[in-house]
């Protein structure tokens, strides 16, 4: 079954450490995304491609730092800098401009 | 820019009972509108999704949405809504770029 895997489901880290989060799709789409969710927020754009090796900041960029070398795959790095880290993490990916994204399960990411 | 209010951070509604979830959004033109739906801890499901024509589209699970230009809304319904409804639901809008607005979600409780 294609689909978007993101992993590991729960993650933990110390305050000061960065940390990668994995995306994987095998759906064959050009486009994926990182949102973040947080409670009573909805979900905030971080980054976003659009191609391979490219891409462009979202509305929340500080602080995460992401990578393209394969259309597979847009692993997204949390950064020291980042504030306020904790929350769940969300990939997507779509084909084109006006199709829906589909969406991997999530990361929650907590520091501490 | 595009974005999306949903008035209603939370509604309960007894099994059995009609739904009906509120959205509006701010762009120019004509939007893409998506409709999701989330459960506890998991990505995101899409139900229903308009670009144009029939303002009146059918989803997944029995939902229903309708696009009103006028009114700047794509409000959400179900007749009969089912225990297992109960969830977090999302409201979307594209703009013909590649950034996707979502709004901050109508958590629904459904009661016995």
């Amino acid at each position: 079954d294609g689909g978007i895997t993101q992993s590991p489901k729960y993650l933990f880290r110390k305050e000061g450490q960065n940390v990668t989060l994995s995306c994987e799709q095998n759906l064959n789409h050009d486009a994926m995304y990182w949102y973040r969710q947080d409670p009573g927020q909805g979900l905030r754009l971080i980054y976003y491609s659009q191609i391979v090796n490219d891409f462009q900041k979202g509305d929340i960029a500080e602080g995460y730092s992401v990578s393209r070398e394969k259309k597979e795959s847009f692993p997204l790095t949390v950064t020291s800098a980042q504030k306020n880290p904790t929350a769940f993490y969300l990939c997507a990916s779509r084909t084109s401009l006006n199709s829906p994204l589909h969406f991997g399960n999530g990361t929650r990411l907590t520091v501490t | 820019a595009q974005s999306v209010t949903q008035p209603d951070i939370h509604i309960t509604v007894s099994e059995g009972a009609s739904l009906e979830l509120r959205c509006n959004y701010s762009y120019g033109a004509t939007p893409y509108l998506f409709w999701y739906v989330q459960s506890p801890g998991q990505g995101l499901q899409l139900l229903l999704k308009y670009f144009s024509g029939d303002t009146l589209v059918q989803g997944i699970k029995g939902f229903e949405a309708e696009f009103k230009r006028s009114q700047s809304s794509f409000n959400l319904r179900k007749p009969s809504v089912h225990w297992s409804d109960a969830a977090e639901y999302f409201c979307a809008v594209g703009a013909g770029d590649y950034k996707l607005s979502f709004g901050a979600g109508t958590t629904v409780t459904v009661r016995a």
